[in-house]
């Protein structure tokens, strides 16, 4: 069975330019996570989707950041326009019920330099 | 708030030597205790967690936890570290009973580092 896969793996874009990351979680997981680790600094949750629902955005930094989860499958999140402070590695990670009851299973991450 | 303090971003032993990697949570409701690893250019994987039920976990490549109340920890430990437990780990909590629990808190990370 295929874990939660991030695409892409790098990306180095310039400040004020666009990037699209995605996370496609372990099939059958209707819950998923976005999480961001800037460095040297702990992992910081950023959103929740219960399938294409939001179900906490709370840790979402500013309206540069848009999470979406259409037919609640594969998720997207953009920033627009990216900035040098956005730097960093974006974490997904699925779970079957909530993570409270079942393990949370991560992606490899997406590792994000906005120079 | 709820929180979670590694103490020590970086800890280094040596290779058979006892490993001890330091967790302390901050709450005033039960919580769930995790620890994850990440290897070098890997994905965070689940080590071992508690929820609740026997205070000392067990965990994947002979790591193990134990809780304890008194002292809000929730400590890693390994009697004998090998080459390949290099890591970064992290501690992690979630409290299940609360709105918020939907949410994984992590520390900021411990890198180990095994001397030959």
């Amino acid at each position: 069975e295929a874990g939660v896969t991030q695409f892409p793996s790098h990306s180095v874009i310039e400040k004020g330019q666009t990037v699209t990351l995605r996370c496609d979680p372990i099939s059958g997981h209707d819950n998923l996570y976005w999480y961001r680790r800037v460095m040297g600094k702990e992992i910081k949750f950023l959103l929740h989707f219960v399938k294409e629902s939001k179900q906490d955005e709370s840790g979402m930094p500013n309206n540069r950041f848009l999470a979406e989860r259409t037919g609640g499958t594969y998720s997207t999140l953009k920033v627009q326009p990216a900035e040098l402070e956005d730097s960093g590695v974006y974490f997904c990670a699925s779970s079957q019920i909530g993570v409270l009851n079942t393990e949370a299973f991560f992606g490899q991450g997406t590792r994000l330099t906005v120079v | 708030a709820q929180s979670v303090t590694q103490l020590g971003s970086h800890v280094s032993v040596s290779e058979g030597a006892l490993v001890l990697l330091r967790c302390n949570y901050s709450s005033s409701v039960p919580p769930y205790l995790f620890w994850y690893v990440q290897y070098p250019n890997q994905g965070l994987q689940l080590l071992l967690k508690y929820t609740s039920a026997a205070t000392l976990v067990k965990g994947i490549n002979g790591f193990e936890a134990e809780f304890k109340k008194s002292e809000t920890s929730f400590h890693l430990t390994k009697p004998s570290a090998h080459m390949s437990d290099a890591a970064e780990y992290f501690c992690a909590v979630t409290y299940p009973r609360y709105s918020s629990a939907s949410k994984i808190i992590f520390g900021s990370g411990t890198r180990l580092s095994i001397r030959p």
